[in-house]
């Protein structure tokens, strides 16, 4: 596997159940992202976490729990979902969280559908 | 607080064209840019990105963007568009407090055969 992947791609679940989404990233770095992408609007950062400890939450709802337990993996659990939550997740990486020129890269995205 | 816009949540071009996507931010210190580019059911992709250096920015899949400080813009362009090009283009701007990007709102490209 190259670059960031995610798993699954398309997940379906009800307001009650709990998932979680995978991301991994093969690319050596040390900063990962989680991210909402809603039609029409700009993508929204979750979180970040930079060298497996977490440096952002943008007033992200308690429903959505990130999980970091390396500079490769991140999880975001999720339960108690509302129907407003169905969206595409991204996950990202870069090199660092320091630098304002760092490329991020994307994995593919898992679409959330809530029911 | 910094802003990106983007001008046109859709542009439609003859394959062949010139391509124009704008982007405008508003940003109180000299700004980081960059131009994402998202394929169907892909995740985003670099293009390009402005970091201070040559304000003419020449990317991949031959776009560029020429960074124009008076005007507070950063605009994609391709000479000839190409049916492949069809896809969604996110400008940016690095936030100048915490370097988180600060994303438009997108402009999905429709290629007109």
């Amino acid at each position: 596997e190259t670059g960031v992947t995610q798993t699954p791609r398309h997940l379906v679940m009800g307001m009650t159940n709990k998932k979680s989404l995978k991301c991994e990233q093969h690319l050596g770095h040390n900063a990962m992202y989680w991210y909402k992408q809603s039609a029409k609007k700009p993508l929204e950062l979750m979180f970040v976490y930079n060298f497996k400890e977490q440096t952002e939450n943008n007033s992200v709802p308690s429903r959505f729990s990130p999980e970091c337990p390396n500079s490769s993996h991140l999880f975001l659990h999720l339960h108690t979902l509302q129907p407003e939550d169905s969206a595409l997740y991204l996950c990202a990486s870069s090199q660092g969280v320091a630098g304002r020129t760092d490329t991020q890269y994307f994995g593919p995205g898992t679409r959330l559908t809530v029911l | 607080a910094q802003s990106v816009t983007q001008l046109g949540s859709h542009v439609s071009v003859s394959e062949g064209a010139l391509v124009l996507l704008r982007c405008n931010y508003s940003s109180s210190v000299p700004p980081y840019l960059f131009w994402y580019v998202q394929y169907p059911n892909q995740g985003l992709q670099l293009l390009l990105k402005y970091t201070s250096a040559a304000t003419l920015v020449k990317g991949i899949n031959g776009f560029e963007a020429e960074f124009k400080k008076s005007e507070t813009s950063f605009h994609l362009t391709k000479p000839s568009a190409h049916m492949s090009d069809a896809a969604e283009y996110f400008c940016a701007v690095s936030d100048s407090s915490n370097y988180q990007l600060i994303w438009g709102a997108g402009t999905k490209l429709i290629i007109k055969p």
